[in-house]
């Protein structure tokens, strides 16, 4: 299945973090979530063969990489209180609306 | 953009009972699944429903796309059946998530 790394992480604002996820095999496409407390989970941005595929409502401070084994990073700079927050990956077998997606665990960023 | 409702927001279910949550959409989808998300947060897969009927064991799910909107079904309701259920529909790359039906089960 989806894999993420860390489970929590505890950062103070202004600061920078990298979340870690490793796709299901087989899977080319990852996209990230946030999802704040009592709300349904925001897409951010999907990497499809290591390109940006497609982006939400997030600012570029919001950034992400995609390897060639298909692991994938979300790196969020200058950290601030309002991105305390549930950071879901999804990996599906290809990009496009008729692909399924499957989630990792997830990671739980607390920014203080 | 495109919006989910789900309803109702709040459901309080004694074990043994059945229930039905109800998800609209505003627009054409081509993609259309529900989520169980646990108290640890993980979004496991229940169905990948773009249209017609599905069933697995006491759940089962329906899309009725040409007038937008799907219904989840829970038979005979267990306490693990506890949680959060999310629709979710495609819009290009991205998944747009309803706001949840939150499901408490007691014994």
């Amino acid at each position: 299945g989806v894999t993420q790394s860390p489970t929590h992480l505890i950062k103070t604002r202004g600061q920078q973090v990298t979340l870690r996820c490793s796709s299901q095999s087989g899977h080319n496409t990852v996209s990230w979530y946030q999802q704040a407390l009592g709300q349904g989970p925001q897409f951010i941005f999907q990497y499809y063969r290591e390109e940006e595929n497609g982006r939400g409502n997030f600012p570029p401070r919001f950034s992400g990489l995609q390897f060639p084994n298909d692991s994938s990073e979300l790196n969020v700079n200058a950290l601030e209180l309002d991105d305390s927050a549930l950071y879901l990956c999804a990996s599906s077998l290809a990009t496009g609306p008729f692909t399924e997606q499957f989630f990792g665990p997830g990671t739980r960023l607390t920014v203080l | 953009g495109i919006q989910v409702e789900q309803s109702p927001p709040d459901l309080i279910l004694q074990e043994g009972a059945n229930s039905t949550l109800r998800c609209n959409f505003s627009d054409s989808v081509n993609n259309l699944q529900w989520f169980h998300q646990n108290p640890w947060g993980q979004l496991i897969n229940l169905f990948y429903i773009p249209s017609g009927t599905k069933q697995n064991g006491r759940l089962s799910a329906t899309t009725v796309a040409t007038e937008r909107y799907s219904l989840l079904y829970i038979s005979s309701s267990q306490t693990t059946d506890s949680g959060v259920y999310f629709c979710a529909v495609g819009s290009g790359t991205a998944l747009i998530f309803g706001k949840g039906t939150t499901l408490s089960v007691s014994s």
